[in-house]
């Protein structure tokens, strides 16, 4: 079974903190995502990476940066977090599906 | 990628088929149809895809229609464990691979 691992399921930082959040799947896939879930906007995509070293924005990804040196591990980073990054981070991984992790749900106080 | 309706949220009885609908009338021809649900507190989970011809796997069965408009997920005898957010999505899987989720269909299993 594929597996997707994220670092944290639970996370609370303070505003201005810098947040690391780490994604690991098992199973060799080029593609790997990171989302955020958030009520009533479902989720949105906020960075993908196709290969190593290669990342695309996505759809949200103002605050945020990505890092992809290894082909397993994508890594979202919040440089400087603000109280409207908390939110529900789901990291995924794709082959001909996505394979998502449990998600970590990130408090910023 | 092309976007999709579905209805905000269904009931159906423990072991009765669940049959979830989705619109997606702006489908170009190189895009799938995928499937995911999400049950709460937990990441989505990978149910089916097709393109036009329906498909079955052991979780569900996945009905396109000729013009490929539309699509009806099949939960053949829908338990508790399947309460959850069920997500339509149209994608080309082209190299940005991106999946675009709307706001699915939540799903209730009712004893």
């Amino acid at each position: 079974d594929v597996k997707v691992t994220q670092s944290s399921r639970y996370l609370v930082k303070r505003t201005g903190e810098k947040v690391f959040l780490e994604c690991v799947q098992d199973m060799d896939h080029e593609n790997m995502f990171w989302y955020r879930q958030d009520p009533g906007l479902g989720l949105r995509l906020i960075y993908f990476s196709y290969d190593v070293k290669m990342k695309e924005k996505g759809d949200i990804p103002e605050g945020y940066s990505v890092s992809r040196e290894k082909k397993e591990r994508f890594s979202l980073i919040l440089e400087s977090a603000s109280t409207n990054q908390t939110s529900m981070y789901l990291c995924a991984s794709r082959d001909n599906e996505q394979f998502f992790g449990p998600g970590t749900r990130l408090t910023v106080l | 990628d092309a976007k999709t309706t579905q209805p905000p949220s269904m009931d159906c009885a423990e072991g009765r088929a669940a049959n979830l609908p989705c619109n997606h009338s702006t489908i170009s021809g190189n895009e799938y149809v995928y499937w995911y649900r999400q049950i709460h507190s937990q990441g989505p989970q990978y149910i089916i895809h097709g393109l036009k011809n329906n498909e079955t796997n052991e979780m569900a069965s996945l009905i396109i229609t000729e013009d490929r408009k539309s699509s009806t997920l099949i939960l053949p005898h829908a338990t508790l464990r399947d309460t959850a957010v069920y997500y339509c999505i149209v994608s080309s899987g082209g190299s940005n691979y991106k999946l675009t989720f709307g706001k699915g269909t939540l799903l209730t299993v009712n004893p």
